[in-house]
């Protein structure tokens, strides 16, 4: 199994920079995405990480570090629209399922 | 253009019915998977089928079946024994293989208790 945690909630200014850590702790670790949910709509894919390192989509970058079971999501020139949930999810081997489980998410408020 | 679809977007439940709840993908995906979401709590997997006529349990089944007859339909039925049905429930699909392809979502359904 898998024990993925983020932190609830975040705040953050407009036009700021935020962080959004997601550690977790796996057996046999196969890749880490990142959604974005609005409330009450369906969650859309933002990003993918499988090796270390930093990937960059235009204002979201998502980093991992596999040794130390972490990753975080990067959002740059925060907008309003960005308030939204933001959920990690880890796939793993075990099982030989390669279902992604999800971590709780985080909702990150932007005001102005 | 291709997507999934998920009907009804609300659905009220009484006491004691089954309700079966409608998820059709059109993007050619072997894979289809049903989560329930309730607040503070995540994405918590139902069932899912990796191809036609055949499905596993996920980490909450009780008190729900699935069918997939059809390449394209994954129905969800909320069985009365399922006590607590109170939530958003999110079907997905996904190619099968391991890769950097990511679930694709449909736009829920709100489950409520008449």
């Amino acid at each position: 199994g898998q024990n993925i945690d983020q932190p609830t909630e975040m705040t953050a200014t407009e036009g700021a920079i935020v962080q959004i850590n997601c550690t977790y702790q796996t057996s046999g670790f196969n890749g880490l995405f990142w959604y974005q949910q609005h409330a009450g709509e369906a969650p859309t894919f933002l990003s993918y990480n499988v090796l270390d390192g930093l990937e960059e989509k235009g204002r979201f970058s998502s980093f991992l570090s596999r040794s130390k079971g972490y990753s975080y999501l990067l959002l740059k020139e925060l907008q309003m629209k960005d308030s939204a949930s933001y959920l990690c999810a880890v796939r793993d081997t075990s099982g030989g399922s390669y279902i992604p489980t999800f971590g709780r998410g985080t909702s990150l408020i932007v005001h102005p | 253009d291709g997507g999934i679809t998920q009907s009804p977007k609300y659905l009220f439940r009484k006491e004691g019915q089954n309700v079966t709840l409608s998820c059709e993908q059109n993007l050619n995906h072997d894979a289809m998977y049903w989560y329930r979401q309730d607040p503070g709590q995540g994405l918590r997997l139902i069932y899912y089928s990796q191809i036609v006529n055949d499905f596993q349990k996920g980490d909450i089944a009780e008190g729900y079946s699935v069918s997939r007859e059809k390449k394209e339909s994954f129905p969800l039925t909320v069985t009365s024994a399922q006590k607590n049905p109170t939530a958003f429930y999110l079907c997905a699909s996904s190619i099968s293989t391991p890769s950097n392809q990511p679930q694709h979502f449909g736009d829920g359904t709100r489950l409520s208790i008449l």
